[in-house]
């Protein structure tokens, strides 16, 4: 997985608690970016990062935040989970545009 | 926003057989594409990208095909085995951002 590890893999939680995962590189690319994966839509950018403290909004924002502190590190906060939020969450990182994404394992989250 | 999309959600090929997978786009702006396969469980893993310059790449089994002037994709697998069963995402990068389509299931018939 290109030297990118996701944490939890899985987790279990109910509606209205917070929620964070972390994604990890040992690569030094630049940009990082996390999807969610839904039956029926494919990938969807969720945020992405092209720099430390750089971030911006991608297709499906609302309800997420993220921070990015140092190069290896991108957290994506979830304030108060809803059950629209049960999904697979994607973590991608890119040394720039057109330039191949490789992605993370993934996380699994459900929101009871 | 404009969207990757698949022509066929499913397809089955016998081992040994040549396998295409076709994709159409509808953003111009698109300068940059890549097929990415992804296995149950996993994460989706890179496999050939081309850029909007080219209308041709080959990588070991594996050739994309860009034609710009109907906005269409394709990847074709050579000589397919099991391990290809997987689903095919293509996706088209515009302004730092790469757009995803909803993929297609290839079955391996041994």
């Amino acid at each position: 997985d290109a030297g990118i590890t996701q944490s939890p893999r899985h987790k279990v939680t109910e509606t209205g608690t917070p929620v964070t995962l972390r994604c990890h590189q040992t690569e030094n690319h630049r940009y990082m970016y996390w999807y969610r994966q839904d039956p029926g839509h494919g990938l969807r950018l969720i945020h992405y990062s092209y720099g430390v403290k750089d971030t911006d909004k991608g297709e499906v924002s609302d309800g997420y935040s993220v921070s990015r502190s140092k190069t290896e590190d991108f957290l994506l906060t979830l304030e108060s989970a809803t059950s629209s939020q049960t999904s697979v969450y994607f973590c991608a990182i890119s040394e720039g545009t057109n330039n191949e994404q490789f992605f993370g394992p993934g996380t699994r989250l459900t929101v009871l | 926003g404009e969207s990757v999309g698949l022509h066929l959600p499913t397809l089955s090929v016998q081992e040994g057989d040549n396998s295409i997978i076709n994709c159409a786009y509808s953003n111009s702006a698109s300068d940059y594409f890549i097929w990415y396969k992804q296995e149950s469980g996993k994460g989706p893993q890179f496999i050939i990208d081309i850029r909007s310059n080219m209308d041709k790449r080959q990588g070991q089994r594996v050739t994309v095909l860009l034609n710009k002037t109907v906005k269409h994709l394709s990847l074709q697998i050579a000589a397919t085995q099991p391990g290809d069963s997987a689903v095919y995402f293509c996706a088209e990068e515009v302004n730092e951002k790469l757009t995803f389509g909803t993929g297609t299931r290839l079955t391996i018939i041994p």
